[in-house]
């Protein structure tokens, strides 16, 4: 099994309906993180824990919504997709303070028509 | 503010030759820079990372980097091209909330 699973890993969905993507780790890690990936505009941030009790907002964080329900566990929410949310979305895991290496999921893939 | 810039949005090189995939990095303080790797419907792999020390890191796939201080730069260098290095290539640095901030990407053809 991966160490980070991201599901669902594609999704076609409609404007205005709520999607959540999900996201578990086996890493023991402690920091979890939601990237988007557009073409052209790389891997932006959208939001990030760096335990149970702490969520930060990102640089693109309006529209989304994060829930972090455990260690293992980090949830990013759409509550009213639109479309350009479009995207290749992103969950990561890293150990504590430091210069940590990322460890990545395979990606869900979005599309909101 | 942190941030990281990838000049090239694509780089070509012919196999066999050495390849060099640049960056540029503003940060306050000392810079931890990174390099990641992205083939074909993955999640993105980490290849090196520069925290201290060594101007030249070594990571893995025989990738290396060169840290220039006096340029900010962080430029990703192998030997000799293979075809399997074609990639989407990412460029990296912490921020000062201990975040991590990615460039642009730069896609690396490897020509046969």
């Amino acid at each position: 099994d991966a160490d980070v699973t991201q599901t669902p890993r594609n999704r076609i969905t409609k404007t205005g309906k709520r999607i959540m993507l999900e996201c578990s780790q086996t890493k023991g890690h402690d920091r979890m993180y939601w990237y988007r990936q557009d073409p052209g505009l790389g891997l932006r941030l959208i939001y990030y824990s760096f335990d149970v009790k702490d969520i930060n907002k990102g640089e693109i964080s309006d529209g989304y919504s994060v829930s972090r329900q455990a260690q293992a566990k980090f949830s990013l929410s759409l509550e009213s997709a639109i479309p350009n949310q479009t995207a290749l979305y992103f969950c990561a895991t890293s150990v504590g303070a430091g210069a940590n290496v990322l460890t990545f999921g395979a990606g869900s893939r979005l599309t909101v028509l | 503010a942190q941030s990281v810039a990838q000049p090239e949005d694509q780089v070509n090189v012919a196999e066999g030759n050495p390849l060099t995939v640049k960056c540029t990095y503003s940060v306050s303080g000392n810079p931890y820079l990174f390099w990641y790797v992205q083939y074909p419907n993955r999640g993105l792999q980490f290849l090196l990372k520069y925290i201290t020390g060594d101007n030249l890191v070594k990571g893995s796939y025989g990738f290396e980097a060169e840290f220039n201080k006096s340029q900010t730069s962080f430029h990703l260098k192998k030997p000799s091209a293979l075809v399997s290095d074609s990639a989407l290539y990412f460029c990296a640095v912490r921020d000062m909330d201990d975040k991590i901030i990615f460039g642009k990407g730069t896609r690396l053809h490897i020509l046969p």
